[in-house]
């Protein structure tokens, strides 16, 4: 079983629509949630963390459930610019201070005109 | 601006070469910095985890004598892909942690380089 699972998508829909991604994770210690996205040939750039009581950062949504190891992230009033691969991340302790990332295989999404 | 510079971003060689690329954590001091490569239409998965001053820790499958790291500041991370073969053309990508939290860096956040696309012929 793959440490992060994600939707395999693609998801195509119209501007304007609100779409919604999921995830789980296997590894009970991870410790923190991240949505990344990642657009084509481009390295990942952070779109939020992900908090137990959920958060918001404008159209978009996350929340995690950890008793379930699910996560979640909603996007409100899609616009063409979203159109992106969104990587579902956990972190974990490693070796000392520092701390591994564990990437979902990612959903593409594309917003259609 | 950038707080990670990958370099060189593209890179086209022969198979048998080297190839070195670099990783540079911009005015703040990582201890500890990743690698990653990323085959297509596939997630990122972590290559090894490298320490400044110390031997780099290579995830299970990854051969060490092919990949060498060498972490020998704070600001500078490299790997080379020894005897580079076209099975090895991938997108490698390297990320810091903000641990210090310079320049106002999350500490529990990795920056990430913008990766180089290797093509091997």
């Amino acid at each position: 079983r793959k440490e992060v699972e994600q939707d395999p998508g693609p998801f195509n829909v119209p501007e304007g629509a609100t779409v919604a991604f999921n995830c789980t994770y296997s590894n009970s210690a991870s410790q923190s949630f991240f949505w990344y996205r990642q657009d084509c040939r481009k390295e990942p750039k952070l779109l939020m963390s992900v908090y137990s009581s959920g958060n918001e950062d404008g159209r978009f949504t996350a929340q995690l459930n950890r008793a379930s190891q699910y996560i979640s992230l909603l996007i409100r009033d899609s616009k063409l610019s979203d159109s992106a691969t969104y990587l579902c991340v956990v972190n974990r302790r490693s070796s000392g201070s520092a701390r591994q990332l564990t990437f979902g295989s990612g959903t593409q999404l594309t917003v259609l005109p | 601006g950038a707080v990670v510079s990958q370099h060189p971003s593209w890179v086209i060689c022969k198979s048998g070469t080297s190839v070195k690329i670099e990783c540079r954590s911009l005015d703040f001091q990582a201890t500890t910095m990743f690698w990653y490569r990323q085959f297509p239409k596939q997630s990122l998965m972590l290559m090894a985890t490298s320490n400044e001053g110390s031997k780099a820790t290579y995830e299970q499958g990854v051969e060490k004598d092919k990949f060498l790291i060498n972490h020998a500041s704070l600001t500078l991370s490299t790997l080379t892909v020894t005897s580079a073969h076209p099975e090895d053309s991938s997108f490698y990508i390297c990320s810091a942690h903000g641990l210090a939290g310079g320049r106002g860096l999350a500490k529990n956040i990795q920056y990430f380089g913008a990766g180089t696309r290797l093509s091997v012929l």
